[in-house]
């Protein structure tokens, strides 16, 4: 089946440390983006990919890191410069960035700093 | 700044009745508009868009309007079910960048 798969669904981690969430796709689509949802507020955008070694932060990038070595994967690192990483982390991928197609999101990672 | 906006947080209709769920937004240039699901835990499933040069869009019992003068665009569910309760998000993919812009969501529940 066609899809995105984030992993782990359930994170927990220790102040000061780094963490990273894994997020594959299968649909061979060209952009990837990690967005961010904390209760009570929407969708913030924390890093995007157009294309494959390429990236560019979002609204809310201080504390995170990505990579897109392949296509199908763009996994997000959660560093310890992040202030308040308790929050849900969705992943969403489009055929290509410039184009009107809607976007397909993984089931979610929801990170807990303990 | 937001430029997508919603600005009911949270909406109850009973059963069979009609459910409007309003967005906003301030980009001009937006020329595509989106509506997602989402329930608790999951990740937000695509559900109607409308490209700028329509002012409506159906899909069974989803209907999208787009006012442009307005810069306002609703979602209508005729008739309204139960498994409808969830969070809806309206977006649009920012031209240029194409990164999509989402707003803040309304909590729809649906009374049986």
């Amino acid at each position: 089946d066609g899809g995105i798969t984030q992993s782990p669904k359930y994170l927990f981690r220790k102040e000061g440390q780094n963490v990273t969430l894994s997020c594959e796709q299968n649909l061979n689509h060209d952009a990837m983006y990690w967005y961010r949802q904390d209760p009570g507020q929407g969708l913030r955008l924390i890093y995007y990919s157009q294309i494959v070694n390429d990236f560019q932060k979002g609204d809310i990038a201080e504390g995170y890191s990505v990579s897109r070595e392949k296509k199908e994967s763009f996994p997000l690192t959660v560093t310890s410069a992040q202030k308040n990483p308790t929050a849900f982390y969705l992943c969403a991928s489009s055929i290509e960035s410039r184009s009107n197609t809607e976007a397909f999101f993984g089931q979610g990672t929801r990170l807990t700093v303990v | 700044d937001q430029q997508v906006k919603q600005n009911s947080p949270s909406l109850s209709v009973q059963e069979g009745r009609i459910s409007i769920l309003n967005c906003d937004y301030t980009n001009s240039m937006f020329d595509y508009f989106l509506w997602y699901k989402k329930y608790p835990a999951e990740g937000p499933t695509f559900l109607i868009s409308i490209s700028s040069i329509k002012d409506k869009n159906e899909d069974g019992r989803f209907t999208v309007f787009l006012n442009k003068s307005a810069k306002h665009l609703s979602l209508h569910i005729v008739p309204s079910q139960p498994g409808d309760s969830a969070v809806y998000f309206c977006a649009a993919p920012n031209p240029g960048t194409y990164k999509y812009i989402f707003g803040t969501g309304t909590r729809l529940k649906v009374l049986a």
